[in-house]
């Protein structure tokens, strides 16, 4: 079974401050774990994803995140919130084992305040 | 590459009407799902595909839910009879190697059931 948890559903910040998106998890296996962000009318677009390797992962858009496996968490991270950067964010788990199925969070709205 | 393609974006359709959805996967990913978002369920997992075979329908809701992909680039979801409770977006997302990839979104169907 398989599970992830976002604190916060309306996050708020200032224009150039840093961004941080709580993410935990629950996975029995090894699992993979995404990054999604949603602007309004939109699709949900991939940000960055953990598959294997190095725990500090890169994605589009400046944002970051990194696994940490003790404390069962992929946090996302930006060092300067842009306007643009205001949408949806989903984190999403996935476990090694060929079933596919990718449990996403309920979802962060992120709002940027100028 | 044009992405993943959803149409309609809106319908609005009388309780009772049958509602078909369309979905064109990009050329080459041989996943395919279907997913409904609610602001009460966030994103639900229906069905997905691989190689245009049905691997997993446990979350369509009923037997008025129903999907199809009679090949690699087309995929249809219908609702047969439509019901008020089924208004919400329908998201169709592919992928070329499943859950390890990540998924690309399409841009959604919004369905308003009257």
């Amino acid at each position: 079974a398989q599970s992830v948890t976002q604190l916060g559903s309306h996050v708020s910040v200032s224009e150039g401050a840093l961004v941080l998106l709580r993410c935990n998890y629950s996975s029995s296996v090894p699992p993979y774990l995404f990054w999604y962000v949603q602007y309004p009318n939109q699709g949900l677009q991939l940000l960055l994803k953990y598959t294997t390797g190095a725990t500090l992962v890169k994605g589009i858009n400046g944002f970051e995140a990194e696994f940490k496996k003790s404390e069962t968490s992929f946090h996302l991270t930006k060092p300067s919130a842009h306007m643009s950067d205001a949408a949806e964010y989903f984190c999403a788990v996935s476990a090694l084992g060929g079933y596919q199925k990718v449990t996403f969070g309920t979802g962060t709205k992120l709002q940027v305040i100028p | 590459d044009a992405g993943v393609i959803q149409s309609p974006r809106h319908e609005v359709t009388e309780m009772g009407q049958e509602v078909t959805l369309r979905c064109k996967p990009i050329s080459g990913h041989d996943y395919l799902f279907w997913y409904r978002q609610t602001m009460m369920r966030g994103l639900e997992l229906l069905i997905y595909f691989n190689n245009n075979v049905p691997i997993d329908d446990s979350g369509m809701p009923e037997d008025r839910f129903s999907a199809k992909m009679p090949n690699a680039s087309f995929s249809t979801l219908k609702i047969q009879p439509s019901e008020p409770r089924d208004s919400a977006v329908y998201f169709c997302a592919s992928s070329p190697g499943g859950q390890r990839s990540g998924y690309t979104f399409g841009s959604g169907t919004r369905l308003t059931v009257v």
